[in-house]
């Protein structure tokens, strides 16, 4: 079994300033990591992916995100945030075959 | 290159009334999945096809919802009778590959259904 938690349901932050939206997961076998970005009456679209080797990920829109097995953690951050990034942010987990298991979301919200 | 197809938008009805949402992936993807969004959850999968065959189904309420892939393109999703509880964005995806994580999901726009 797999799952995704993502803590925070809303993170409110002011342009420019960074941001980290929380991910953690379980599962029994090794697992690739997503996160996905949902802006409003759009569908989903990936941000970026871990597969394997470096634990630092870059996506697209200067989001980055770090995979850290002993803390299983894939937190997704942006050093300096735009308006534009406002949306819902998705982590998700394949555990096995193509079934990807998403976490609740977190909605950020960047403030002028 | 066309993305991930859905319709309806949008769609109201009342409680015990059926619905159907249709789906048409992009050409060529072998896997196509459906998904419901509840709001303030995240999207959970309802029932996933390998071409035209069923690979997991384990959340899809079957004494309602029934779904079909025709001939290994087009989908549909049909809820009969629909409950309350089934208001929900309801989400197409679709990936290249045949059975091999990694691979991203490309996602329709949804439909949103309003149950009354």
């Amino acid at each position: 079994a797999q799952s995704v938690t993502q803590l925070d349901s809303q993170v409110p932050v002011f342009e420019e300033a960074p941001v980290e939206l929380r991910c953690n997961y379980s599962s029994s076998v090794s697992v690739y990591l997503f996160w996905y970005v949902q802006y409003p009456n759009q569908g989903l679209q990936l941000l970026l992916k871990y597969l394997s080797g470096s634990t630092l990920v870059k996506g697209i829109n200067g989001f980055e995100a770090e995979f850290n097995k002993s803390q299983t953690s894939f937190h997704l951050r942006k050093p300096s945030v735009h308006i534009s990034d406002t949306a819902e942010y998705f982590c998700a987990v394949t555990g096995g075959y193509q079934k990807v298991t998403f976490g609740t979301g977190t909605k950020l919200q960047v403030i002028p | 290159e066309a993305g991930v197809a859905q319709s309806p938008r949008y769609k109201i009805i009342e409680k015990r009334q059926s619905v159907a949402f249709w789906c048409n992936p992009i050409s060529g993807h072998a896997t196509l999945y459906w998904y419901q969004q509840i709001l303030g959850q995240g999207p959970k999968l309802l029932i996933q096809f390998q071409n035209n065959g069923v690979v997991d189904d384990s959340q899809l309420p079957k004494d309602r919802f029934s779904a079909e892939r025709l001939k290994g393109v087009d989908s549909t999703l049909k809820i009969q009778p629909a409950k309350l509880e089934d208001s929900a964005v309801y989400l197409c995806a679709s990936s290249p590959v045949v059975l091999s994580r990694g691979e991203k999901l490309f996602f329709g726009s949804g439909t949103q259904l309003s149950v009354l």
